[in-house]
């Protein structure tokens, strides 16, 4: 199975400053014939179900605000939010669904500083 | 619009069963992929079991297979989850998923909590 790992597992910004999540799969999730990365990345709040941030790992989901992105390729890859607002504060979670086997990075919890 | 709506869940005794079910609509559900997921008490999101859409092959997470099984019914839009032998590491919030045609999940259901407890 691929195994995910988020880093940090928490971590606090103050309004208006950029937050940076990191995930790293332990094998590559980037398919070759199409040169894209099955990596997503997902916000939680807490009584809602998840909401999809990024799919193919830059991609921004219609209706996410343009303060989200995603990079990274093959193994590594980062969520950016850009200037943090209030709203923002919620557990991000990266996920492969290169597998059908799905599998979630463990979550990072962002606060606000 | 897609909906998905969870229920089944409630509190039972370890060893015990549940059924879990997902009423769906807004999408061709005899030909979509489908997936649980639940996150359990102050813990992460954790891939549970899926179904693929055309050819109903199943998938479990090792910590359920062979006590879990997903299905679905096309005639009713419906997904359920059978849950057997029941833990009280089972104790979480389940979630009906729908992936999109490129396989990310891109809609949620508001989650059903089953509590495992005597």
């Amino acid at each position: 199975d691929i195994v995910m790992t988020q880093f940090p597992d928490s971590l606090a910004v103050s309004l208006g400053e950029r937050a940076t999540i990191n995930c790293k799969s332990s094998q590559s999730i980037l398919y070759n014939s199409n040169n894209k990365n099955y990596l997503a990345w997902y916000q939680h709040k807490p009584g809602q179900p998840p909401k999809l941030l990024i799919y193919w790992a830059s991609t921004r989901e219609s209706g996410v605000p343009e303060r989200f992105s995603g990079s990274g390729s093959a193994t590594d890859f980062t969520l950016t939010i850009d200037s943090l607002q209030a709203e923002d504060v919620a557990v991000y979670y990266c996920q492969q669904y290169y597998s059908t086997r799905y599998s979630f990075g463990q979550g990072t919890k962002l606060e606000i500083k | 619009e897609v909906q998905l709506l969870e229920s089944g869940g409630g509190l039972v005794l370890p060893g015990g069963s549940l059924r879990l079910s997902c009423a769906t609509s807004g999408f061709p559900f005899s030909t979509n992929d489908m997936a649980w997921v639940r996150q359990a008490p102050g813990k992460g999101l954790e891939w549970v079991s899926a179904i693929g859409g055309r050819t109903g092959s199943t998938y479990y997470a090792d910590s359920v297979k062979g006590r879990f099984t997903i299905s679905r019914d096309t005639s009713k839009n419906t997904l359920y989850l059978q849950m057997n032998s029941l833990r009280a590491e089972d104790t979480a919030v389940y979630y009906c998923a729908k992936p999109h045609i490129d396989y990310y999940i891109d809609y949620w259901g508001q989650g059903t909590l089953v509590t495992v407890s005597s």
